[in-house]
């Protein structure tokens, strides 16, 4: 079946080190590969998304995710995380549609 | 340029009662779309309008569920009765152009809907 799985629901981090969230996507077809984020009380925002090209994207906000077609993979990194980037972060692809199908989402949290 | 709107922010309704929810699109974005979360499952896509035109309704979960979109501006999403499984944030999103290959979604704040 189709599906998007982001295997960590929760992970925290201290404020200054390096971050990593993981995707793994099964479809027959590369899709298009997204990256949102929530923060609380904000709707969802793009961070970064990768079509074709270069497997290495560049966000915003400092993230950056790396497609990995072998390992059915896109995931977001960012090396120095924020206390500001607490939120939580989606995962989502489309195929040749619009609707977007998304992971369950990653909670994450920073500690001083 | 003010972004996509969504009323109300919470709602807590009793099972059997009717809730609207309702979203403002971005002024000229002829794409809508509705998406919900129910509590630790995925975002899911609803349906999708151009203008007023309902192009895809593929995830609408019942006909509990209706969608309307008046004059091709705001969209509303009513639901009649409410179940308790009805729970969850809805999502609003809108875009200028559907063959908009960058997905240039924004999406709203969401609506967090309590059905008890």
């Amino acid at each position: 079946a189709q599906s998007v799985t982001q295997p960590d629901i929760h992970i925290t981090v201290s404020e200054g080190a390096s971050l990593e969230l993981r995707c793994n996507y099964s479809y027959g077809a590369t899709p298009y590969l997204f990256w949102y984020v929530q923060s609380p009380g904000q709707g969802l925002q793009l961070l970064l998304k990768y079509f074709s090209g270069d497997t290495l994207v560049q966000g915003i906000k400092g993230f950056e995710a790396e497609f990995k077609r072998s390992q059915s993979s896109f995931n977001l990194r960012k090396p120095s995380v924020h206390w500001s980037d607490a939120a939580e972060y989606f995962c989502a692809v489309a195929l040749s549609g619009y609707a977007l199908n998304f992971g369950k989402g990653t909670s994450l949290l920073v500690t001083p | 340029e003010a972004g996509v709107t969504q009323f109300p922010s919470h709602s807590v309704i009793e099972k059997g009662q009717t809730v609207t929810l309702r979203c403002d699109p971005i002024s000229g974005h002829d794409n809508l779309y509705w998406y919900r979360r129910v509590m630790g499952k995925e975002i899911k896509f609803l349906l999708h309008f151009v203008k007023e035109s309902k192009q895809d309704e593929s995830g609408m979960p019942n006909n509990r569920f209706l969608a309307e979109r008046t004059g091709g501006t705001y969209s509303t999403l009513k639901v009649q009765p409410a179940e308790l499984e009805d729970s969850g944030v809805y999502f609003c999103a809108s875009s200028q152009d559907r063959r908009d290959t960058n997905y240039g979604y924004t999406f709203g704040s969401g609506t967090r809907l309590t059905v008890v």
